[in-house]
């Protein structure tokens, strides 16, 4: 079985600066995938970037990254340059190589302040 | 490239009547995921299609639930009776599933039901 875990149910940042989203993961599979999906007030799930268990470069997309650290089994969210647009639920979520769905986090609620 | 396309938005139906969702993949993804948010169970796989077949409904409430994918481009999610506990975001997501471990799923917007 696969579990997410996401400690933070809220965070603020000041607008500009950088923030990191927290995320722990439990798996047995030695192969898997992490996500990481934003959900902004409108509803929708955009996907924002993801990691593979074996890559051994973090993963990088924009002002997004992904700090990855598998021995601590984190997977944390790096926003750089915070803006406002930025606020918004954002889910963690896994998927090993058993598995076809997705297991989310509980989610973190970010709010960027002007 | 258009992404997943859901149908309705929102839905407000009343306790016993049917109620269908709609969703259209991706043009070319293989796999289609139906997903329910709530706020007490937070997100949730109800059933997966793999080529047009149901490989996994282990995540379907109940037998008033059914899914059907009759065709690569179109599935249904179908509540009949439906009860006030069936309110939630249903979202259908899509993957070009290769058998890997990091096949990106896209959602659609999601359908908000509530049921009266």
């Amino acid at each position: 079985a696969q579990k997410i875990t996401q400690t933070q149910p809220g965070m603020f940042v000041q607008e500009k600066e950088a923030v990191t989203l927290d995320c722990t993961y439990d798996t047995s599979d030695p192969s898997y995938g992490l996500f990481w999906y934003k959900q902004p007030s409108s509803g929708e799930m955009i996907f924002l970037i993801y990691q593979g268990s074996y890559d051994q470069q973090n993963a990088t997309e924009g002002r997004y990254s992904l700090n990855f650290q598998k021995a601590r089994k984190s997977a944390n969210l790096v926003i750089s340059a915070s803006q406002l647009g930025d606020s918004a639920m954002y889910f963690c979520a896994t998927r090993s190589g058993s598995a076809r769905q997705l297991t989310f986090g509980s989610g973190t609620q970010l709010t960027v302040l002007p | 490239d258009a992404g997943v396309i859901q149908s309705p938005r929102h839905e407000v139906t009343e306790m016993g009547q049917e109620v269908t969702l709609r969703c259209k993949p991706i043009s070319g993804h293989n796999s289609l995921f139906w997903y329910r948010q709530t706020m007490m169970r937070g997100l949730e796989l109800l059933i997966y299609f793999n080529n047009n077949v149901p490989i996994d409904d282990s995540g379907m409430p109940e037998d008033r639930f059914s899914a059907k994918m009759p065709n690569a481009s179109f599935s249904t999610l179908k509540i009949q009776p439906s009860e006030p506990r069936d309110s939630a975001v249903y979202f259908c997501a899509s993957s070009n599933d290769l058998g890997g471990f990091t096949d990106t799923q896209y959602f659609g917007p999601g359908t908000r039901l509530t049921v009266l």
